[in-house]
């Protein structure tokens, strides 16, 4: 069965740099997301993206965050000047299209930050 | 604004014991419905879904859920807990109200322990 597959899976960075999160979504899915989870707490949606931009986003994704799909299979999240509190799991998910579509989810990068 | 409400962030049940995970919803218009589970270390699997039609939905490794649209609940079931249940269940919702990608809100989890 199709996977949607996260890279790396634990990445430690130290406060203020930058990190980018990568992930490879099902091959024909059109629908792209980003969640995360900080230890503890509920998962919380960060980003959709769709026809190549952001169709919807959280107050959470602030100018600190960005998404690309730099080609035709990843689609990343990149977290400039990283913070303590941005330790998390973060979960990128993919569906086929909108709506009662499951969406499908990677096993998580969980990013530390020291 | 939609939310997800899991009544018990913990639930212990014996093997062999019935499983019952509770999720409320609050929702303006019907909503999609949806439980997750997460294993250690592992993402989120989808274990069920509602969308439309028959409102007792089956998933996999036997747990099913029902939809109640006068209680707004759609609670998560299973009749005889297995030791490999054990594991943190969610509940999420999403609607078409929104113009995107209708992204789930996701309560905030219920972690089951099967005891031998």
């Amino acid at each position: 069965e199709p996977e949607v597959t996260q890279t790396p899976s634990h990445q430690v960075t130290q406060m203020g740099q930058e990190v980018i999160l990568r992930c490879v979504p099902i091959s024909n899915h059109l629908y792209f997301y980003w969640y995360r989870q900080i230890l503890g707490q509920k998962v919380e949606f960060l980003v959709s993206f769709y026809n190549n931009e952001i169709s919807e986003k959280s107050e959470i994704f602030d100018d600190q965050f960005s998404v690309e799909r730099p080609d035709g299979s990843n689609f990343t999240l990149k977290i400039r000047s990283t913070k303590l509190e941005d330790s998390a799991m973060y979960f990128c998910a993919s569906s086929p299209s909108r709506g009662y579509q499951p969406q499908h989810f990677g096993d998580g990068t969980r990013l530390s930050i020291l | 604004a939609q939310s997800v409400t899991q009544l018990g962030s913990h639930v212990s049940v014996s093997e062999g014991a019935l499983v019952l995970l509770r999720c409320n919803y609050s929702s303006s218009v019907p909503p999609y419905l949806f439980w997750y589970v997460q294993y250690p270390n592992q993402g989120l699997q989808l274990l069920l879904k509602y969308t439309t039609g028959a409102t007792l939905v089956k998933g996999i490794n036997g747990f099913e859920a029902e939809f109640k649209k006068s209680e707004t609940s759609f609670h998560l079931t299973k009749p005889s807990a297995h030791m490999s249940d054990a594991a943190e269940y969610f509940c999420a919702v999403s609607d078409l109200q929104n113009s995107g990608n209708t992204p789930l809100v996701f309560g905030k989890g219920t972690r089951l322990s099967v005891i031998a």
